[in-house]
């Protein structure tokens, strides 16, 4: 089955304690993307990669890490993580050729 | 201003009635439109998309999109509880896509 897998699905933790949320995709695509996703702000883009090794910037990028070392995965770091960044994450993928993303089952962060 | 605007709702609707979602978006330099269907816990999935002003339909689903006053809308004919969720609609290009923030939508039975 294609899909985005997302681990963990839920994660509650202390500021300032490092953390990786794992994403894994199986269809090959080229790009991966994070966002994290908050009430009346919607989908805001963290991250994005074009291919392996190839990474940048998103709408808000602060805080947060990632690399692209295999096509498949494209983790998140936090870290220090801290409660603001307490939010429902997503991540995401899609070919060149395709129309629009597969998305992950989400990452509920809370950071106490 | 924002790429793309979406009325948050939320909007409550009986069994059987014709939904209406709405947004408008600025830039026209993209090329289709999208409308992805959120339930809880959920990640966004795909519903339908659109690259030309005109209708599109899916079932009890139909896209539309007005380029002249850039307008997207999705109509939900027939809706059923199992229609009870969160609809996004977006726009894309290539790999850039912008999000609207949502309109919740709840179908009592």
């Amino acid at each position: 089955e294609a899909q985005v897998t997302q681990n963990p699905r839920c994660l509650i933790t202390v500021t300032g304690k490092k953390l990786t949320v794992t994403c894994s995709q199986n269809m090959n695509h080229e790009y991966m993307s994070w966002y994290r996703q908050d009430p009346g702000l919607g989908l805001r883009q963290i991250y994005y990669s074009m291919n392996v090794e190839v990474t940048d910037k998103g709408d808000v990028p602060e805080g947060y890490k990632v690399s692209r070392k295999e096509k498949r995965n494209f983790p998140l770091i936090l870290e220090s993580p801290s409660p603001n960044q307490t939010s429902l994450y997503f991540c995401a993928s899609s070919s060149t050729t395709g129309i629009g993303y597969t998305f992950g089952s989400g990452t509920r962060l809370t950071v106490v | 201003q924002k790429e793309v605007e979406q009325d948050p709702g939320p909007l409550s609707v009986p069994e059987g009635a014709i939904v209406s979602l709405n947004c408008t978006y600025s830039n026209s330099a993209f090329q289709y439109f999208m409308w992805y269907r959120q339930y809880s816990r959920k990640g966004p999935e795909l519903l339908m998309y659109t690259y030309s002003s005109g209708n599109k339909e899916d079932g009890r689903f139909t896209a539309q999109v007005d380029k002249s006053s850039k307008y997207i809308s999705l109509f939900i004919r027939d809706s059923q509880p199992s229609d009870s969720a969160t609809y996004l609609c977006a726009k894309g290009s290539g790999n850039q896509f912008y999000f609207g923030t949502g309109t919740s939508l709840t179908v009592i039975p």
